[in-house]
C-alpha cells in the first residue's frame, strides 16, 4: 500500500500569512492526489483534484503543485475561515489512503 | 443539488452487526463510483470501501476486508454497507461519498471525492 505523510502536522499561523503544506507519498503517484479542507464536526470539502486543479467553487488562494512523491498545498493569504484541518489523498492505486491531516491554527 | 443521505448508525456490542444506508439524489447515481470513509474520535480520515458505478468492482482496506460488504441498488439510488464482527475500533462517524471521475486511457477513474453526506455514528461498545 501507498503511505502518505504530511508536514508540519499542527501549523500556528496569522491571518494573510501565507502557508504551504506539504504530502508526500511512499511511491510515484502521477498526479492522482486530492486535497481536502476539514472542520470540526463537519464533513471534509474537496479543494484541489488531480494534484493542481481547483475545485469550482473553491477560492483561488488555494493552490496545489507537485506530481511523483512530492505536493504541496498553498493558501496565498489565510483567511480566518480557512482554520482547520487540511488532508491528502491518492487515488493512484487501491487502498486510496489518505495523509494524517495538517492543523492549520491560530496564531 | 447533490445531497447524500446516510441512515443506520447506532450502539452495537462487539460482534454485532449494523447496514448503514445511503439515500443518494440530485445525481445520475449509477454512474458514479461510491465510496465510504470513517473518522474515529478525535482522529483521522481512513478510506473503508468503495464500489464501481454498476456495482460490478468493490474494494475494501485491509482492516474491513472479510467483515465489511460494500453494495448498491441503482433502482433506488441507494448505497449500503453491511458491517459484520464489529469490533470496538470500528467506531467511528461514517461518511458516505461521491467519487469524482474522470476517463484515463479509457478506463473510468477516480480522481477526488466530491461530495459527502453528514456522517452518521457507529460506537462498538458493550
Amino acid at each position: 500500500d501507498i503511505q502518505l505523510t504530511q508536514s508540519p502536522s499542527f501549523l500556528s499561523a496569522s491571518v494573510g500569512d501565507r502557508v504551504t503544506i506539504t504530502c508526500r507519498a511512499s511511491q510515484g503517484i502521477s498526479s492522482y492526489l486530492a486535497w481536502y479542507q476539514q472542520k470540526p464536526g463537519k464533513a471534509p470539502k474537496l479543494l484541489i483534484y488531480a494534484a493542481s486543479t481547483l475545485q469550482s467553487g473553491v477560492p483561488s488562494r488555494f493552490s496545489g503543485s507537485g506530481s511523483g512523491t512530492e505536493f504541496t498545498l498553498t493558501i496565498s493569504s489565510l483567511q480566518p475561515e480557512d482554520f482547520a484541518t487540511y488532508y491528502c489523498q491518492q487515488l493512484n492505486s487501491y487502498p486510496p489512503g489518505f495523509g494524517p491531516g495538517t492543523k492549520v491554527d491560530i496564531k | 443539488e447533490v445531497q447524500l443521505l446516510e441512515s443506520g448508525g447506532g450502539l452495537v456490542q462487539p460482534g454485532g452487526s449494523l447496514r448503514l444506508s445511503c439515500a443518494a439524489s440530485g445525481f445520475t447515481f449509477s454512474s458514479y463510483a461510491m465510496s465510504w470513509v470513517r473518522q474515529a474520535p478525535g482522529k483521522g480520515l481512513e478510506w473503508v470501501s468503495a464500489i464501481s458505478g454498476s456495482g460490478g468492482s468493490t474494494y475494501y482496506a485491509d482492516s474491513v476486508k472479510g467483515r465489511f460488504t460494500i453494495s448498491r441498488d441503482n433502482s433506488k439510488n441507494t448505497l449500503y454497507l453491511q458491517m459484520n464482527s464489529l469490533r470496538a475500533e470500528d467506531t467511528a462517524v461514517y461518511y458516505c461519498a461521491k467519487n469524482l471521475i474522470t476517463m484515463v486511457r479509457g478506463v473510468l477513474w477516480s480522481i477526488g471525492i466530491d461530495y459527502w453526506g453528514q456522517g452518521t455514528l457507529v460506537t462498538v461498545s458493550s
